[in-house]
């Protein structure tokens, strides 16, 4: 299995670009979820899906939208791209709430 | 009061000694507790789940303590290899449990 794969694993944006970052995996999971990284700030959920047709907002969804037409595929689209998007970003899946997520090795985004 | 909240440290430590995490919650309906580890510049990675009970796995405890909201990981005869961020993770309860929820880690440095 691959687990969870993230692509691409670097990118840079112009200011107002859209782009997709690509989720996928192949552990059948339900949950999956978007999480951004910044310094200081800990991990931020973004959006979150409990299964194919079904997802919902986190913490800190604007700018960012989602969709759930697989079970294997969650992608993150950025609508226009900001500075203030600079961050990391990670896709996790896992079965259940009662196991952790799964993470994939992250997408780095340059928003200039 | 945060959600999850987490001593930043660092921690730094040598090698062989025995170091203790701690972490609190604010949800009292939290259902799910994990403890992450993240390397620098990589993605989390689950360590160990937490239970009630408490629990163990070779040189890692857990300890849970839900009447004060507490949670506990201590590494006993630390490598260097431990050095990491630590992070503490909640699985809120009801209809928000379907994610997790970050504390922002407490930096372990083991020396030789």
């Amino acid at each position: 299995n691959a687990g969870v794969t993230q692509t691409p694993k670097f990118q840079v944006l112009k200011t107002g670009q859209s782009m997709t970052l690509q989720c996928a995996q192949d552990m059948n999971h339900e949950y999956m979820s978007w999480y951004r990284q910044d310094p200081g700030m800990g991990l931020r959920l973004i959006h979150y899906s409990v299964g194919a047709g079904i997802t919902d907002q986190g913490e800190v969804p604007n700018g960012y939208n989602v969709s759930r037409s697989t079970t294997e595929d969650f992608p993150l689209r950025l609508l226009s791209a900001a500075p203030s998007q600079t961050s990391v970003y990670f896709c996790a899946s896992r079965v259940d709430r009662s196991y952790g997520y799964t993470f994939g090795s992250g997408t780095r985004l340059t928003v200039v | 009061r945060k959600e999850v909240e987490q001593d930043p440290g660092p921690f730094n430590v040598p090698e062989g000694a025995t170091v203790a995490f701690n972490c609190t919650y604010s949800n009292s309906a939290s259902q799910s507790f994990f403890w992450y580890r993240q390397d620098c510049r990589k993605e989390p990675k689950l360590l160990m789940s937490v239970y009630s009970s408490g629990n163990e796995d070779g040189r890692f405890t857990a300890q849970l303590n839900r009447a004060s909201q507490y949670i506990s990981l201590l590494i006993r005869d630390s490598k260097l290899s431990d050095s990491a961020t630590y992070l503490c993770v909640v699985t809120p309860g009801g209809e928000a449990g379907t994610a997790l929820i970050f504390g922002k880690g407490t930096t372990l440095s083991v020396s030789s």
